[in-house]
């Protein structure tokens, strides 16, 4: 089975500046991995995905990813958010033969003017 | 195109009463996924169904139960619901593989919001 720790429940950024959402998986196989986000009373947006091949994966709104295999971890980046981007971020692992998604417990980014 | 869709938005029920959620899947998309998402957690998985029979099922209790449709539409059905059953619900639809290697990205619905009194 896999699961997933995202390490920080409330990350709090001012405007314009960059921002670092991290989340690291446990798993005895292969997984791809995800990221989500959903804006309040909403259900989930897909941000980006990594399945294979390159490392770093950009996804929609600016968000990139870094997968590392070494250190099981998958943080989610921002160069620049914006107050739009204040939303709760889930990273989310499914290994290779199911459907079956694994969440984090998620990270409420709050961006502040 | 149109999105994954739910019904209903909202839902208040009373302990021990039955309830049902709908769920319709992007079109194209065989398979469809359940999962319960309660206020200050991540969703947590339920059922996946691809082509009408059940591909994965989470750790949740018998009172659980869910089917797929020849459309590819599916229920999920809880009898003899408790306080704790008070979430949101998400259904989330992907082209399905047959379960033959490769993962589908799941598209997720607004979600039904159940509130057992």
């Amino acid at each position: 089975a896999q699961s997933v720790t995202q390490l920080d429940s409330q990350v709090p950024v001012f405007e314009e500046a960059p921002v670092e959402l991290r989340c690291n998986y446990s798993s005895s196989v292969s997984v791809y991995l995800f990221w989500y986000v959903q804006y309040p009373n909403q259900g989930l947006q897909l941000l980006l995905k990594y399945l294979s091949g390159s490392t770093l994966v950009k996804g929609i709104n600016g968000f990139e990813a870094e997968f590392n295999k070494s250190q099981t971890s998958f943080h989610l980046r921002k160069p620049s958010v914006h107050i739009s981007d204040t939303a709760e971020y889930f990273c989310a692992v499914s290994g290779m033969n199911f459907n079956k998604f694994y969440f984090g417990s998620g990270t409420k980014l709050n961006v502040k003017p | 195109d149109a999105g994954v869709t739910q019904s209903p938005t909202h839902l208040i029920k009373t302990r021990g009463q039955h309830v049902t959620l709908r769920c319709s899947p992007i079109s194209g998309h065989k398979s469809v996924s359940w999962y319960q998402q309660v206020l200050g957690q991540g969703p947590q998985f339920i059922f996946q169904y691809y082509e009408k029979e059940e591909r994965g099922r989470g750790n949740f209790p018998d009172r659980f139960s869910a089917r797929q449709f020849p459309n590819y539409s599916s229920e999920l059905n809880v009898n003899a619901l408790l306080l704790g059953d008070s979430a949101l619900y998400l259904c989330a639809s992907s082209p399905g593989t047959g379960g033959r290697g490769g993962t589908d990205t799941q598209y997720f619905g607004p979600g039904t919001r159940l509130t057992v009194l």
